[in-house]
């Protein structure tokens, strides 16, 4: 089974713009994850998605943004990009929801550089 | 809320050698899973193990094995026959019962691996 993939890998963008970042999800799973990891605050989580709805989001600001489509592949969109932006933006699948479903298996992520 | 706490920053093992790595977590719930991921250079996050809390055997995975103390809050990782590739930021990770809270990390432990 292949695993997530994430794409792109690299990005470099400058201040003010936006970018969208994509996660493709283990086959058959359903809940998508994304987390941000930078070296000063380590492993933040970003929002949670199930059957195309947000289940849960972490203390971002608006400008962070996500969606999930029929298929279970994800979305995830920053707008008005700032320096501190910059970041590892991990993408994380499981089955479901619930505990029994819930392991996570990452994406090898993508490295956004906000010039 | 759940905290993870690790709280050895950094850690060297030598090849072939065996090494501990701690972990421990405040919650008030009886029921969770706990897992300790492996991020090596190359930045994937890589599941290591994974323990469900109603479980008292602790889990193995090939050379890879916790001791998981309940009562304690305490899930450290031993790492038997260390090799070079298990050069790594290990990270714990707790997972809530709830659907609706998301994987909480530590903020993880760098381990090195002497030849």
């Amino acid at each position: 089974k292949a695993g997530v993939t994430q794409t792109p890998r690299y990005l470099i963008k400058t201040r003010g713009q936006q970018v969208t970042l994509s996660c493709s999800p283990i086959s058959g799973h359903r809940s998508v994850s994304w987390y941000q990891q930078t070296p000063g605050q380590g492993l933040q989580f970003l929002f949670e998605y199930f059957s195309e709805t947000q289940r849960n989001k972490g203390n971002f600001p608006g400008r962070f943004s996500g969606r999930q489509f029929s298929n279970s592949r994800s979305e995830m969109n920053v707008s008005t990009l700032e320096l501190g932006d910059s970041a590892l933006y991990l993408c994380a699948s499981s089955l479901g929801p619930t505990l029994e479903r819930g392991t996570q298996y990452f994406g090898p992520g993508t490295r956004l550089t906000v010039l | 809320a759940q905290t993870v706490t690790q709280s050895q920053p950094e850690m060297s093992v030598q090849e072939a050698e065996t090494v501990t790595l701690s972990c421990t977590y405040d919650t008030s719930e009886s029921d969770y899973y706990l897992f300790w991921y492996k991020q090596p250079p190359s930045r994937q996050m890589i599941l290591v193990i994974r323990q469900e809390a109603y479980k008292q055997q602790n889990a193995t995975e090939n050379r890879f094995s916790v001791n998981f103390q309940k009562a304690a809050k305490s899930f450290s990782l031993k790492i038997s026959d260390s090799q070079l590739g298990d050069a790594a930021m290990y990270f714990c990770a707790y997972r809530s019962p709830s659907g609706n809270t998301p994987l909480v990390f530590g903020k993880g432990t760098r381990l090195s691996v002497i030849a």
